[in-house]
């Protein structure tokens, strides 16, 4: 099974802060990496498909980039939507989720 | 636009078997080269896979709850369930239903809103 692991597991930050969260996969998985935005109470948004390619209607805040075991999503300047928890989630073989990532508001 | 929407039994009791039904509108769920999930949360945990359905019938489980889980279509009600056998206290969480997109990255892009299972007697 490939492990999926992301940090940190929470994070503070403010309004219009740059914030990167890391997803490192147990072995290589290519691209093979999404992630999601899960606001409180809410079903999980797809942000990023294939490491780095931006959803259609997902604001150009996110980016995404890596390949092989590291991967980063960045969020240029966080909005208060994006208070939030993120999700990885690899595709390399079978399909697993990382633990997830909160972020909280400072 | 594409919808999903869970339904089912909301309790459970321990040792019986879980079902499920994610209702597609919006589109057929016999188009394009889709697959058809199920994902649960757990409360206050992260998100787990359970497995997926193609319209043709071909399934892929999750290992962990491969011997538990069988997951079907029904192609005239536009639909797919979920059956979970032998449940326990460790399977009450919210259950989704979504599509992956691409066959190719497994991109979950459509998801129900999610019903809650309790298990209990």
């Amino acid at each position: 099974d490939i492990q999926m692991t992301q940090s940190p597991s929470s994070l503070s930050a403010s309004v219009g802060d740059r914030v990167t969260i890391t997803c490192r996969a147990s072995q290589s998985i290519s691209n093979y990496l999404n992630w999601y935005r899960q606001k409180p109470g809410k079903a999980p948004n797809l942000l990023i498909y294939a490491a780095s390619s931006l959803q259609s209607g997902v604001p150009s805040r996110f980016s995404g980039t890596g390949s092989g075991t590291d991967f980063t999503l960045t969020i240029s300047s966080l909005q208060p939507e994006d208070f939030a928890t993120y999700y990885c989630q690899q595709t390399y073989s079978s399909l697993s989720f990382g633990q997830g990532t909160k972020v909280e508001i400072k | 636009q594409l919808q999903l929407q869970e339904s089912g039994s909301g309790l459970v009791k321990p040792s019986q078997t879980l079902s499920l039904t994610c209702a597609v509108s919006g589109g057929s769920i016999s188009s394009g080269n889709h697959s058809w999930n199920w994902i649960r949360q757990p409360p206050g945990k992260g998100l787990e896979w359970i497995g997926y359905i193609h319209h043709t019938g071909s399934t892929y489980y999750n290992p962990s709850l491969k011997s538990r889980v069988t997951i079907s279509v029904d192609t005239s009600k536009n639909q797919f369930s979920l059956k979970l056998s032998s449940v326990t206290a460790a399977d009450a969480a919210l259950y989704y239903c979504a599509r992956i997109r691409s066959s190719r990255w497994g991109d979950l892009d459509v998801w129900g809103q999610g019903t809650t299972v309790t298990v209990s007697s």
